[in-house]
């Protein structure tokens, strides 16, 4: 099976503008997740959805928002960048096996504001 | 709220020797804890977690970690370390039904030398 895919791998924007971020799980997974990794705040949970809802979200502004499709591909948007939003987004996708809980994460996408 | 405190931010150690990178965890609920690392520009891998049962569980590449309920801890050991295994390190816990939400800690850099 492929892995957890991400596109674009690497972003550079302007302070302002609106980035969106894409996230294809592995076949199957019906669970995405999302996370953000600074070297000052480390890994924080953004959001999760399951079949195309928002099952979990983190403590991040509005700004910060995502979506999933039919296909368990999702994305997440931010808009209104600020420089703090530098970081890499890590995706990760999960087959909701009860006996499992395991989460396949993809390479993340690092996002630079200027 | 959940929270995970790996102490040591950096750990030097010689090849072969043995290793213990802490974890330890708050929570007023039961938990699942798993141990993540990540290679330079990579996602996180799995390398163990702990749903239920034995309180010594065992991964990939060598790694074992115990749970240890009274002391709220789940230190990563492996007795015999190659250059290969350095890495950062993340420590993580999820509620038990609480979807996939991971609150992870610090990290900790394994630095494997000759």
């Amino acid at each position: 099976k492929a892995g957890v895919t991400q596109t674009p791998r690497y972003l550079i924007k302007t302070r302002g503008q609106q980035v969106t971020l894409s996230c294809s799980p592995i076949s199957g997974h019906r669970s995405v997740s999302w996370y953000q990794q600074t070297p000052g705040q480390g890994l924080q949970f953004l959001f999760e959805y399951f079949s195309e809802t928002q099952r979990n979200k983190g403590n991040f502004p509005g700004r910060f928002s995502g979506r999933q499709f039919s296909n368990s591909r999702s994305e997440m948007n931010v808009s209104t960048l600020e420089l703090g939003d530098s970081a890499l987004y890590l995706c990760a996708s999960s087959a909701e096996d009860r006996n499992s809980y395991e989460q396949y994460f993809g390479p993340g996408t690092r996002l630079t504001v200027t | 709220a959940q929270s995970v405190t790996q102490l040591d931010s950096q750990v030097p150690v010689f090849e072969e020797a043995p290793v213990e990178l802490r974890c330890n965890y708050s929570s007023s609920v039961s938990v699942y804890l798993f141990w993540y690392v990540q290679y330079p520009n990579q996602g996180l891998q799995l390398l163990l977690k702990y749903l239920s049962g034995s309180t010594l569980v065992k991964g990939i590449n060598g790694f074992e970690a115990e749970f240890n309920k009274s002391q709220t801890s789940f230190h990563l050991r492996k007795p015999s370390v190659h250059i290969s295994d350095t890495a950062e390190y993340f420590c993580a816990v999820s509620l038990t039904g609480g979807g996939n939400k991971l609150t992870f800690g610090t990290g900790t850099q394994l630095k494997v030398e000759l």
